[in-house]
């Protein structure tokens, strides 16, 4: 089973850079590591996804350490629509997602 | 612009009662999931499927629940009977799964059962 351990939750005021950290210490050789955004009464919706190192697009970045047992998504001055619940998921095939990190946005 | 589509949005029902819930994954899509969210339970897995063949359902409650892809353009979710613990909100997603990780899921708005 895949499992990740997330902070329940983290507050942060616009503007600033926010950084949460995941750690799935069970990660098999091949999976990705993925994160989703979720904002209430939506589906979640899909951000990044790395194996190793760095990974950035347009909206955030992924920190990836050489272990693979950890990761830290990455988002870049924050703004009050970036209030939601963070999800990290390791898999090849199948996803799983565990509680998130409910990120709340202050002005 | 390509979306996952999913009927009804709103359920409410009497326990006993039968229920099917629909997706319509985006064209081109070979793998479907079916989620379940609850605030006590988060985002469960129920049953995915890859090019219409189930995968795994081992998510599901047997007894009551059956998941089915009668064609690519279409995924079902029964419950039949339901009960008042079914009540939640059910998504489903699709992606284009190529074995280099699952890659980006585009999730469907939900449907929101209720069942007294």
């Amino acid at each position: 089973l895949a499992k990740t351990t997330q902070p329940i939750s983290m507050d942060s005021y616009e503007g600033q850079e926010v950084n949460i950290t995941c750690s799935h210490n069970n990660i098999a050789t091949n999976d990705y590591i993925t994160w989703y955004q979720q904002f209430p009464s939506q589906g979640p919706r899909f951000i990044i996804q790395g194996y190793k190192t760095k990974v950035t697009n347009e909206v955030a970045s992924l920190f990836i350490p050489a272990d693979r047992k950890s990761s830290t998504l990455s988002l870049p001055r924050v703004s009050l629509s970036d209030t939601a619940v963070y999800y990290c998921l390791h898999n090849t095939d199948k996803l799983i997602f565990g509680t998130g990190t409910r990120l709340q946005v202050f002005p | 612009d390509a979306r996952v589509t999913q009927t009804p949005r709103d359920k409410v029902t009497e326990m006993g009662q039968e229920v099917t819930m629909r997706c319509q994954p985006i064209l081109g899509h070979n793998t479907v999931f079916w989620y379940r969210q609850t605030m006590m339970q988060g985002l469960e897995l129920l049953a995915y499927f890859r090019n219409r063949a189930p995968l795994d359902d081992s998510g599901m409650p047997k007894d009551r629940f059956s998941a089915e892809m009668p064609d690519a353009t279409l995924a079902t979710l029964k419950i039949q009977p339901s009960e008042p613990r079914d009540s939640a909100v059910y998504f489903c997603a699709s992606g284009l799964v190529s074995g280099i990780g699952a890659g980006e899921l585009f999730f469907g708005e939900g449907s929101r059962l209720t069942v007294l």
